[in-house]
Parts: C-alpha cells; structure tokens; sequence
C-alpha cells in the first residue's frame, strides 16, 4: 500500500468546518506537514506538526496528530470558497529533508 | 517577485525528442530539489542539490534524466528521449537549508510537459 494515504474527495460548505484525514504507515516519521496545492499552481507548506507534538493550532488550520495509529488530521474552520484546492499529506524521517507526499484531497467548497 | 521561477510553463514535444527545462531558485537558498507530478498522485522526489553538489537521486531519475546546478544558483532539468510516460508536471522547490530539522521548501509553478 501507499506510505501516506488520503481521500480523495471532500465537498463542504461555506462557513462550515472541513476536516482533512491522512494515515501513514512509518512509525519513524518525525515531522508531518500539510501543503496546499490551488490549480495551476505549486505547493504551498501550510504547517507542520513534530512527531512529539499531538496539536498544533494557527489560526483557522488545526493539526491533530495521533501517533499510536499514525493518523493527521487538519481542521479548516469557518471554510471559505478560497481554500477549494487539493490538499496534500506528507512526511518525512529525521536528518532527510525529502517529504513523502499522499495523493492530495481535493477539496470543494460550495456556497 | 522573488519567488522560485520555472521555464517553461508548458512544453509539448514529439517523443523521442530531448527537452531541457530551468529553475531559478529564491536567492538565498541554498538547497534546491526537482520532483515530478502526475495527474491524481503526489509530487515525487527525483533529485536534489545542496549548492553544485547533487547529493541524492531517486530510482525514478533513469539514466535519460540528468539534472545539473552548475554554479549553485538555477538548475536544469533535461530528459533525452522523451517516452509518453513522462508526460508529467516538473516541480522545482528551494529551500534555506542550515542547521534547521524543518527546512521549509517553497515550490515554483511547475513546467508541464505532454509527450506526444
């Protein structure tokens, strides 16, 4: 199976919350990070969670991290039509600077 | 702006053509990184430099793609013999580097490039 994996898909609505769900499978990853991606674009580093960390808050953007089932999570609250893009998961292992990115959920927000 | 820039946006090319394309990273930066996308998957690492130095290369970088930054500043990107299969978007990103376990990378818009 894939090392970093995603839904595809998820359609919300305006104001509403959206929560975006990723599960790896390397127990020694350290750091997990969170891109954005809007078309015809590159990647944006949203943020980025420690591996000894289980929340980081900054602003609208909520991580959740749990490490016991290698789960993230990111919270957008009050969605706005301006974050519809694809969102990507990724990690990467301590002392490697090169991030293993999921496939991207693409995210729509609908008035 | 001084973001990362790439050149091409788009290429087209026959295949069996070689195509070559730039990245010009954010000034200061001093590690630079290529990765290729395919519609529906994540980027995926091919290679990267600290400096002129390429320091690791992916599986995915065949001996038709070879990848130079000869001076520590742009780099190039050429694949020879262009298959349909890389068909793809080629992403650039640069980073700060230095001591720093979180090296943030800041990616340029990519060149898509379609083989026919």
């Amino acid at each position: 199976g894939e090392d970093v994996e995603q839904s595809l898909f998820l359609s919300v609505r305006e104001g509403d919350s959206s929560v975006i769900n990723c599960t790896y499978t390397d127990s020694s990853s350290t750091y997990l990070y969170w891109y954005k991606q809007e078309p015809g674009a590159g990647l944006q580093l949203l943020t980025y969670i420690f591996s000894n960390m289980d929340m980081k808050q900054d602003q609208r953007l909520t991580v959740l991290l749990n490490k016991k089932d290698k789960h993230l999570s990111l919270r957008i609250a009050d969605t706005q039509t301006g974050d519809s893009a694809i969102y990507f998961c990724a990690e990467s292992k301590g002392g490697s600077y090169i991030p293993t990115f999921g496939r991207g959920t693409s995210l729509i927000v609908h008035p | 702006d001084t973001g990362v820039s790439q050149d091409p946006r788009h290429k087209i090319t026959k295949r069996g053509q070689n195509v070559t394309f730039r990245c010009d990273p954010i000034s200061e930066h001093n590690r630079l990184y290529w990765y290729r996308q395919t519609l529906g998957q994540g980027p995926e690492f091919l290679t990267y430099f600290q400096n002129e130095a390429q320091l690791e290369k992916s599986r995915l970088l065949s001996d038709r793609f070879s990848a130079e930054r000869p001076k520590g500043s742009f780099s190039t990107l050429e694949i020879q013999r262009t298959e349909q299969g890389d068909s793809a978007m080629y992403l650039c990103a640069s980073s700060f580097g230095g001591t720093s376990s979180t090296d943030t990378q800041y990616f340029g818009p990519g060149t898509r490039l379609t083989v026919l």
